[in-house]
């Protein structure tokens, strides 16, 4: 089946620096989800790229859809203590399909 | 966003006990789905939940399994029957507000459930 690839699976951070996770797909995608899932939580949407190099900022949150859109990534700038949680890419492909197929998820944790 | 109520939030079953998850959404949304994430891992899609008709289930998950209900625009239930320790895990429920294939989906809380 279609599958998303989601790296790196960990990533620890210094409060302040940078952090980026990659999601790849093999196929074209239709849109790509991100979503994020504090510890016990449950994921909440941050965004949706439609488009072929799409490139959407939410303060410290950038987010890209490749030119060939298949693949994605999120970066976020100078880390805080509030980003910890797991990061997840979810891919849609073509068609009425209404089903989203997660990444693995990255679990960013901050030392303060 | 929709706002959604999922019981019980968690629960220690007895394996070859069923147990009933409880999915309320405080509008009408189109599309429900249930999810199971398993400890520290991705989610997976057991089924989406038709309204007024069987669930379409995705691969590996069965209906005699996994019965789900749907009887109107805002309530669906997902049962685990004949639980097992591999059953241990985290169910969700989603909704997707529009019957649009490129929408965000909303999560419950989810229910936490654990089998001996």
């Amino acid at each position: 089946g279609q599958q998303v690839m989601q790296i790196p699976q960990y990533q620890h951070v210094q409060e302040g620096e940078d952090f980026t996770t990659y999601c790849n797909s093999s196929t074209t995608l239709s849109n790509i989800q991100w979503y994020k899932q504090r510890p016990g939580g449950h994921p909440v949407f941050l965004i949706q790229l439609v488009k072929s190099g799409e490139v959407k900022k939410q303060k410290r949150l950038t987010f890209q859809f490749g030119e060939a859109k298949k693949n994605s990534s999120l970066h976020i700038t100078a880390t805080q203590t509030t980003d910890v949680g797991t990061y997840f890419c979810a891919g849609k492909w073509g068609g009425s399909n209404y089903k989203l197929t997660f990444g693995k998820g990255t679990l960013l944790t901050v030392n303060p | 966003s929709a706002v959604i109520s999922q019981k019980p939030s968690r629960d220690i079953c007895q394996r070859g006990t069923s147990l009933t998850i409880q999915c309320q959404v405080d509008s009408q949304v189109t599309m429900m789905f249930w999810y199971r994430q398993q400890p520290g891992q991705s989610l997976t899609l057991i089924a989406t939940a038709n309204q007024g008709s069987e669930a379409t289930y995705e691969s590996g998950f069965v209906i005699d399994k996994f019965p789900i209900s749907r009887p109107n625009l805002t309530f669906s239930t997902l049962t685990v029957s004949n639980m097992s320790p591999e059953d241990s895990s985290i169910y969700l429920c989603s909704v997707g507000v529009f019957a649009d294939s490129n929408q965000p989906q909303h999560f419950g809380d989810g229910t936490r459930l654990s089998i001996l």
